[in-house]
């Protein structure tokens, strides 16, 4: 089992729509929960940190965490063809006594006008 | 503001040679650094961990002593590939860590793309 499960995707939305992009992890310990946005040929952007469960919204972006489920999830709302990206979904916990975040695969959104 | 920046952004270069890539944390400290690789339509794949005044703690596969790492500051490391070859040719990004214990966040550099001929 990955440590960090995401759908690869792509996730095809009409522009407008909500984008709903799901993350499980393995690590019952887990504290911190973080979702980044890659564009094609550039490197990651951190756009959420969530750390306690429920739900954080900033601007069109809404992270939800539920960890007795091991869940956490992004919705974009108004999705526009500029979020058409790769999502990624990171988990840091205490591996070996340190802490260390897990990146997922990634989920490709493309939105389309 | 959290920035990282990279230096050089992209870097092409002949098969046995060495190529350094710095990574900076301009506004903030980091104690702890990490150095990923991603090729083409792939994951990105942590290669190392970075600590301020410590060896770096290397990924299983990763050789240790073809990317050397150096943590000197607060704010610099660096990675050299030493004696390149064309199979390390690749998207190399480094990212910082912000923040203490689990409230932390890491914020990553623009990465640098290195073509080895």
């Amino acid at each position: 089992q990955k440590e960090v499960e995401q759908n690869s995707g792509p996730l095809s939305v009409p522009e407008g729509a909500i984008a709903s992009l799901n993350c499980t992890y393995s690590d019952r310990g887990s504290q911190s929960f973080f979702w980044y946005r890659q564009y094609s040929g550039k490197s990651p952007e951190l756009i959420m940190s969530i750390y306690s469960n429920g739900d954080k919204e900033d601007g069109r972006f809404t992270a939800q965490l539920n960890k007795a489920s091991q869940y956490v999830s992004l919705l974009i709302r108004d999705s526009q063809p500029s979020d058409s990206a790769t999502y990624l979904c990171a988990v840091n916990g205490n591996s070996g006594g340190y802490q260390k975040v897990t990146f997922g695969t990634g989920t490709k959104l493309q939105v389309i006008p | 503001g959290a920035v990282v920046s990279q230096h050089p952004s992209r870097v092409i270069c002949k098969s046995g040679t060495s190529v350094k890539i710095e990574c900076r944390s301009l506004d903030f400290q980091a104690t702890t650094m990490f150095w990923y690789r991603q090729f083409p339509k792939k994951s990105l794949m942590l290669m190392a961990t970075s600590n301020e005044g410590s060896k770096a703690t290397y990924e299983q596969g990763v050789e240790k002593d073809k990317f050397l790492i150096n943590h000197a500051s607060l704010t610099l490391s660096t990675l050299t590939v030493t004696s390149a070859h064309p199979e390390d040719s690749s998207f190399y990004i480094c990212s910082a860590r912000k923040g203490l214990g689990n409230y932390n966040e890491q914020f990553f550099g623009p990465g640098t793309r290195l073509t080895v001929l």
